[in-house]
């Protein structure tokens, strides 16, 4: 079961807005490049995991509209616009498969200047 | 409000064994799939297993198969992870997740987590 690729880092500084790529391997039809369900998850150091994006493109309850996302052919991105301190965290990607297994991404590591 | 809670988790030699637990509450157990997933230190998310709402039905990624045992008691509101034949390899916090699943749509989500367990294998 391959990993989903992420950068290993991004950064921005407070206000502008910057994207993670999540990149699914074109030869194997089971991770993103064919299904809709694609998560993203922010984590800060020490803390849990918490969903952000789901199906792709949705926003769960209580999660800013600064954070978007989208999907185009293998590749899925989050975008986080107007950058705040508190966006300094780890980035995650994930997708069930028609293995019925999920992957993630490496991480991506935010860095707000 | 929705909690998972694990537990268990600590300091086990290689080849030992380890059982987590995870207690659920604010919402309905038996109604959700449920997963653990792992973090080893310093390193990305590993989806470990994940069960059906009535245990029927389990999955595991393939370097714990055969060594872990997902399960879960709806009427303790609980879902559990053994662990056999410990190596360092499997060093990590252990998650409790709560999964959103349409199976045969392979639409799927983790939310929300618990705060994690820390298992060291370790000599």
């Amino acid at each position: 079961q391959s990993a989903l690729t992420q950068p290993a880092s991004v950064s921005g500084s407070p206000g502008q807005s910057i994207s993670i790529s999540c990149t699914g391997t074109s030869s194997d039809s089971s991770d993103v490049g064919d299904f809709k369900s694609v998560s993203w998850y922010q984590q800060h150091p020490g803390k849990a995991p918490r969903l952000i994006i789901y199906d792709v493109n949705t926003r769960p309850p209580g999660v800013s509209n600064r954070f978007s996302a989208s999907k185009s052919g293998n590749t899925a991105s989050l975008t986080i616009s107007g950058l705040q301190t508190e966006d300094e965290a780890d980035y995650f990607c994930g997708s069930y498969t028609s293995n019925f297994t999920w992957i993630f991404g490496g991480g991506t590591k935010l860095t707000v200047l | 409000e929705v909690q998972l809670v694990e537990s268990g988790g600590g300091l086990v030699q290689p080849g030992g064994s380890l059982r987590l637990s995870c207690a659920a509450s604010g919402f309905s157990f038996s109604s959700y799939w449920m997963s653990w997933v792992r973090q080893a230190p310093g390193k990305g998310l590993e989806w470990v297993a994940y069960i059906s709402q009535d245990g029927s039905e389990k999955y595991y990624v393939d370097s714990v198969k055969g060594r872990f045992t997902i399960s879960r008691d709806n009427a303790k509101k609980s879902l559990y992870l053994q662990m056999n034949s410990l190596s360092a390899e499997d060093t990590a916090v252990y998650y409790c997740v709560r999964v959103d699943l349409q199976k045969w749509l392979l639409r799927g989500w983790f939310n929300p987590w618990g705060q994690g367990t820390l298992v060291t294998v370790s000599s």
